[in-house]
Order: C-alpha cells, then sequence, then structure tokens
C-alpha cells in the first residue's frame, strides 16, 4: 500500500459543481499538504496544515477549502469547480526526514 | 512572483553525458534546497537536498551545487541515463516555514 493515496485518480466535473479531492496516509506524520501542477508553473501551495486543529492558507486558496477530519487524512473542496481549477492535485505529507507525495488527482473541470 | 525559477522548460542529453539542471531563487530566507524527480502518473519523489551552510551535496551519480551569492543551484547527474528522463523540480523552503516552494520544473529526456 502507497504511504500517501489519493482518491479518486481521476476525475471530470463539470463548471459549478462541488468535488472533493482525498488524501490519506500511513505514515503517522502531522503535515499535510496539498499541491496543485500546472503546465510552466510548477506546484503551488494551496492549503496546508500541521495538526487536525491547524489549517494554512497557502499561496493559491482562493475557490478551496480542506477539512482534516484525522491526523490521517486531509481532504480538498472545490466548493464550486471552476474550468481554471483543471490541474493536476497532489497531497503530501512533511516528517523530519522530508516530504512523500502523492500519486496525483488529475481534474478536469468541463 | 516566482520565488524559484527553472528557467529551462527542457533538456535534451546523450546517454553517458552530464545533464545539468539549473535553478535560481530570490528569497534569500531560503535556507533549505531540494531536488524532486517526477515520472508521469507519479507523485513527485524526492532526489537530493542541500543545506544553506554547504555549497556541495553528493549522492551517486547526482550531485548539487549551491551559489548563495548568486542565489543559484544546480543538479549534475553523470553519466545521465535513460531510466533519468522525467520531470525534475527544483524547491526551497525557509527555516521554520514547514512548506516548500517548487520552480516551474525541467523535463530532461535522455537520448540513447
Amino acid at each position: 500500500d502507497a504511504d500517501v493515496t489519493q482518491t479518486p485518480r481521476n476525475r471530470i466535473t463539470k463548471t459549478g459543481k462541488r468535488i472533493m479531492l482525498e488524501c490519506s496516509q500511513t505514515k503517522g506524520h502531522d503535515r499535510m499538504y496539498w499541491y496543485r501542477q500546472d503546465p510552466g508553473l510548477g506546484l503551488r501551495l494551496i492549503y496546508y496544515s500541521f495538526d487536525v486543529k491547524d489549517i494554512n492558507k497557502g499561496e493559491i486558496s482562493d475557490g478551496y477549502s480542506v477539512s482534516r477530519q484525522a491526523q490521517a487524512k486531509f481532504s480538498l473542496s472545490l466548493e464550486s469547480a471552476i474550468p481554471n481549477q483543471t490541474a493536476l492535485y497532489f497531497c503530501a505529507t512533511f516528517s523530519g526526514f522530508g516530504y512523500t507525495f502523492g500519486s496525483g488527482t488529475r481534474l478536469t473541470v468541463v | 512572483d516566482q520565488q524559484v525559477k527553472q528557467n529551462s522548460p527542457s533538456l535534451s542529453v546523450q546517454e553517458g553525458r552530464i545533464s545539468i539542471l539549473n535553478c535560481d531563487y530570490t528569497n534569500s530566507m531560503f535556507d533549505y534546497f531540494l531536488w524532486y524527480k517526477k515520472y508521469p502518473a507519479e507523485g513527485p519523489t524526492f532526489l537530493i537536498s542541500i543545506s544553506s551552510i554547504k555549497d556541495k551535496n553528493e549522492d551517486g551519480r547526482f550531485t548539487v551545487f549551491l551559489n548563495k551569492s548568486a542565489k543559484h543551484l544546480s543538479l549534475h547527474i553523470v553519466p545521465s541515463q535513460p531510466g533519468d528522463s522525467a520531470v525534475y523540480f527544483c524547491a526551497a523552503s525557509e527555516r521554520g516555514a514547514q512548506k516548500l516552494v517548487f520552480g516551474q520544473g525541467t523535463r530532461l529526456t535522455i537520448n540513447p
């Protein structure tokens, strides 16, 4: 089993729909992150969480929300999806030894 | 405002030769730098890192060089192998910030 699991792997949704991307980890790390990858822009930080009660906005949080349901689970929601949120989304965890990324969720908003 | 920049979107190198990937940064508070490698349909995986107290770190075929005065780092891969074909991301963090800032990525292609 992967240390960081993202579901779904691929999703196509319509403009205006609410969608949730889920992330779970088996590493026992407190710190979790959501990034999005766009061509030519690299990975940009959306939200991050240092523990269940600590949620922080990243550089591009507008249009997104998150929920840290437990140490192992960190979900990203798009309340009303728009086409420019089409991207590859990565969840990651952090320990003193570095970051571990999930395999990504490819989201397409049509 | 891109704090970490990889100005070469792509690089093509012959197998066996040296690959040099470059990265520039603007934030003088960055004190830890990392390189990640990403294959299609997979998440980025850690490759090598360097602290600002060093100017070189080596791990097998991979060496990272840091020039703090120029705010520049580079990743050298020698010899390059076909399996090195991937997208490489440079990333940086500030002391205590515990979050990474990534560059745009460079797609490296190793030709036989």
